[in-house]
This record gives C-alpha cells, sequence and structure tokens, in this order.
C-alpha cells in the first residue's frame, strides 16, 4: 500500500507567489513524523521541515510552512515568495513510529517563473 | 561542518562488473542509510546502520548488494555483479538521536550500467 502520495508531478509558479505543494499519507500508527525535502538538480536530498504527530501547531522554517491536517491525513507544503532557487524535485516523507526508516512519495516538480 | 560525502558521483560500467559506492556520514552520526533512487521516483532505503550494526536490510537485494560499515564510521555498498536495471543514483544519508530529527544526505552516485 502506498504510504505517501504527491499527486501533483509538476508545478508552476510565478516568482515572489506563493505555492502548496500537496501530500497525502496512510499510517495506522498515532505516532508518525513528517518530513519534506528538496532536492536540485545537483542530486543531494536537503531538509526543509519536519511535523510530529502529536505537534499541534504547524511547523515553519523561513519560507516554509507544513499545513498539517491531521483529520485528513494531508501535510501540504507551503512556500512563501518563491525564488528562482526553488525550482526543484520536491519530496514529501514519512517515518512511521518504531521506525527509523523514511518512505517517500515520488515527489513533485516545481518550476518558478520570473 | 562538512555534510554526508559521497564518491564516486557518477559510475558507468558495464554489465556483470562489480561497482563499489562509498560514504563517510556527519562526525557523529550513529545512523547511516543507503537509499536507491530510480528516475522518476522517490528514494527507497536499502540498508539501515545504527553504528556499524546492519539493523535493517530487508530491502537489500542480497544475491548480488553487500554493504559494510566497518568501526561504525564509513560506510561501502558494492554490487556484483551489475545488472542494466541497477542504473539509478545511490544515496548515502546520516542521522543521529531520535525519529523525529532528520536525515542529511550526500549528493548521491549515479550509477550507469551499459
Amino acid at each position: 500500500a502506498q504510504k505517501i502520495t504527491q499527486t501533483q508531478p509538476g508545478m508552476f509558479v510565478q516568482e515572489k507567489e506563493a505555492v502548496t505543494l500537496d501530500c497525502t499519507y496512510d499510517t495506522s500508527d498515532q505516532s508518525y513524523g513528517l518530513f519534506w525535502y528538496k532536492q536540485p538538480s545537483s542530486g543531494e536530498m536537503i531538509f526543509l521541515i519536519y511535523q510530529g504527530s502529536y505537534d499541534e501547531q504547524n511547523a515553519t522554517e523561513g519560507r516554509y510552512s507544513l499545513n498539517f491536517q491531521k483529520a485528513r491525513k494531508s501535510a501540504n507544503l507551503v512556500i512563501s515568495a518563491s525564488q528562482l532557487g526553488d525550482s526543484a524535485m520536491y519530496f514529501c516523507a514519512m517515518r512511521e513510529g518504531g521506525s527509523y526508516k523514511l518512505i517517500f512519495g515520488s515527489g513533485t516538480r516545481l518550476l518558478v517563473r520570473p | 561542518e562538512a555534510g554526508v560525502v559521497q564518491s564516486p558521483r557518477y559510475k558507468i560500467i558495464e554489465k556483470k562488473q562489480p561497482v563499489a559506492f562509498w560514504c563517510n556520514p556527519i562526525s557523529g552520526h550513529n545512523t547511516l542509510y543507503w537509499y536507491l533512487q530510480n528516475l522518476g521516483q522517490g528514494p527507497e532505503l536499502l540498508i539501515r546502520y545504527e553504528n556499524e550494526e546492519a539493523v535493517d536490510d530487508s530491502q537489500l537485494p542480497k544475491d548480488r548488494f553487500s554493504a559494510e560499515r566497518l568501526k561504525g564510521v564509513d560506510s561501502t555498498l558494492k554490487i556484483q555483479p551489475a545488472e542494466l536495471g541497477d542504473s539509478a543514483v545511490y544515496l548515502c544519508a546520516s542521522s543521529f538521536g531520535g525519529q523525529g530529527t532528520e536525515a542529511f544526505f550526500g549528493q548521491g552516485t549515479r550509477l550507469t550500467v551499459v
């Protein structure tokens, strides 16, 4: 069963606009963590933001925020004020309770237009 | 602080030949992961080490893949013999601490088997 679903293979956004990348997950665990990573063309996976299942507030890191809706099992990434350097692949990932294994979605390619 | 270092960045080999990848994790990180990333997909875990012990290798095709982490620091991943389907990016990551901590990734080794 697919655990992480990213339904947007590709997205465009205008520079300086905000964009939301979708992520839904499936787990029966009560304790889990959700991550977003950015993968530029250089290949490195860059950690962006983390949300724990028990965290009551949405995580924020600079221009990145995570819209966590537990009942809907969604963990969308919001990038505010997009920059050209934000063009990359973005992966949502989950780590279930009791496991150190990261399960990744198939990714969303974001292209920021000048 | 140096990040996760992998070498080589690129490798082209003929099928049936052996190949090895090397990873140096971030200093002090006791957990080391090897992930496989096929084109257009998210990474999938091959093996996880806690110090020098392989604690999760259920996804590692043991007929041709092997890994080691001597002294609990550097790690090597080997394929022998390589097949055409092994062409992919091999990512190494490391982390320290509990499940809520992020894993830091290297730039990966892009393997092409011809």
